[in-house]
Order: structure tokens, then sequence, then C-alpha cells
């Protein structure tokens, strides 16, 4: 079973440049996130998707980031324009509604020039 | 959700048992206690998860005390492959936090 697709794994931007991040999740999980890892710290929730609807977009930068899940499969985080700090990790996890354990990508790692 | 302490760091040797106990004094009834792994250039993996007592799956045991205010990861006759980050999460109705996690070190 093919795990977690993200793309692309590295991307080096200058600042005030856009930026895209692709995730394709597991076959059948409704429940899709994104997450934020700095280097030495865990993963801070971006967003989480429920099928199509962000129920929880709590702790998503709005002036810079936007994240889409049109069809309810894949989905899209954009940050627009770039900063310095938001250099890191970009991981995309899915799960099956309603079930606790979580199946990560590899992450984008993103270096903002 | 109830917030979670781990030690920074720990060291071991490959072969022996290595025991990670994570406090959560504010766990709340309804909440699971999980551990995920992660290595390096990798996202986190799910190691395992337990409400109370014992729990034991092919890679480790998770033990949990009656008041549930604390839980230990042991991970069996480590190797130098186990070298990864643990981290100790509270879930519930699909919301985790990450803390900073252990970074466990496997020397030979």
């Amino acid at each position: 079973e093919a795990g977690v697709v993200q793309s692309p794994r590295y991307k080096i931007i200058e600042k005030k440049q856009p930026v895209a991040f692709w995730c394709n999740p597991i076959s059948g999980h409704n429940t899709l996130y994104w997450y934020l890892q700095n280097l030495g710290q865990g993963p801070e929730l971006l967003i989480r998707y429920e099928n199509e609807e962000a129920v929880d977009d709590s702790q998503l930068p709005k002036d810079r980031f936007s994240a889409e899940r049109l069809k309810g499969v894949d989905s899209t985080l954009k940050i627009q324009p770039a900063e310095l700090g938001d250099s890191a990790v970009y991981l995309c996890a899915s799960s099956l509604e309603g079930e606790e354990t979580q199946y990560f990508g590899p992450g984008t790692r993103l270096l903002v020039l | 959700l109830a917030k979670t302490t781990q030690p920074i760091s720990m060291d071991s040797y490959e072969g022996q048992e290595v025991n990670i106990t994570c406090s959560h004094n504010n766990i709340a009834t309804n909440d699971y206690i999980t551990w995920y792994q992660q290595f390096p250039s990798q996202g986190p993996r799910f190691i395992i998860q337990g409400y109370k007592t014992k729990v034991t799956n092919e890679v480790a045991s998770l033990f949990i005390p009656a008041d549930r205010k604390s839980s230990t990861l042991s991970l069996p006759r480590v190797s130098l492959s186990d070298t990864a980050v643990y981290y100790c999460l509270v879930a519930r109705n699909d919301k985790i936090i990450f803390g900073k996690g252990t970074r466990l070190h496997i020397l030979p």
C-alpha cells in the first residue's frame, strides 16, 4: 500500500517568492493534516481537513499561508510571500475518519534565502 | 490537551532494553497515550497506543499505571537502527500535539 506522497522533497526559494507544496494522502483517508516542523522541534499542526472541509485552521497564518483540498483527496499548501522564518519541513499526514493514528509523508524541506 | 514531559535525550547500547518515561499529569478520561518515532529526513511513524495497563506489539511495549499520569515506552533489545526521536503524545479526537520528543542514541 502506498503511503502519503509529498512533493517536492526539497525547495529553495528567495524571500518574497511564492511556494506551493502538494500532498496525496493514503487512499480512503478522509482526514488530512499539514504540519510545520522546525529543526529540533516536534511537528506543529497548521490545518486539518475532514474531506474538503478545513475543520481546524486556527494555527494557520492566514496572511501568507493558504491551503485547499478541493476534491477531498489531494491537498496543496501555499505560502505567498515566503519569509526567511518559513524555512522548515512541511509535513502532510492522513488518517481514517475518527481514528487517531496518523500516517505521515516524508515532508518537504523548504529553504528561504 | 494534556501537556507531556519526557527526557530530552537518552543514550543506550545495542542489545539493551530501553525505557522512555513520559509524564502527562493532566490527562483526561477520554485521552489515549500514543508514541511516535521519527528518523532524520522522515515524517513521524506511529509506534504504539494505549489507554491503561499494558499494550504490546511487534515493536514495543507501553506500560501505563493505574493513575495514567505517566507512561513508559519499552524497546526490547535495541539496535543502531532504533536511533531516532521518540514523541509521547496524548491524543483525543484526531488532535495531537507534539512536544520536543526524546532523542535516543544507540551506541555500538
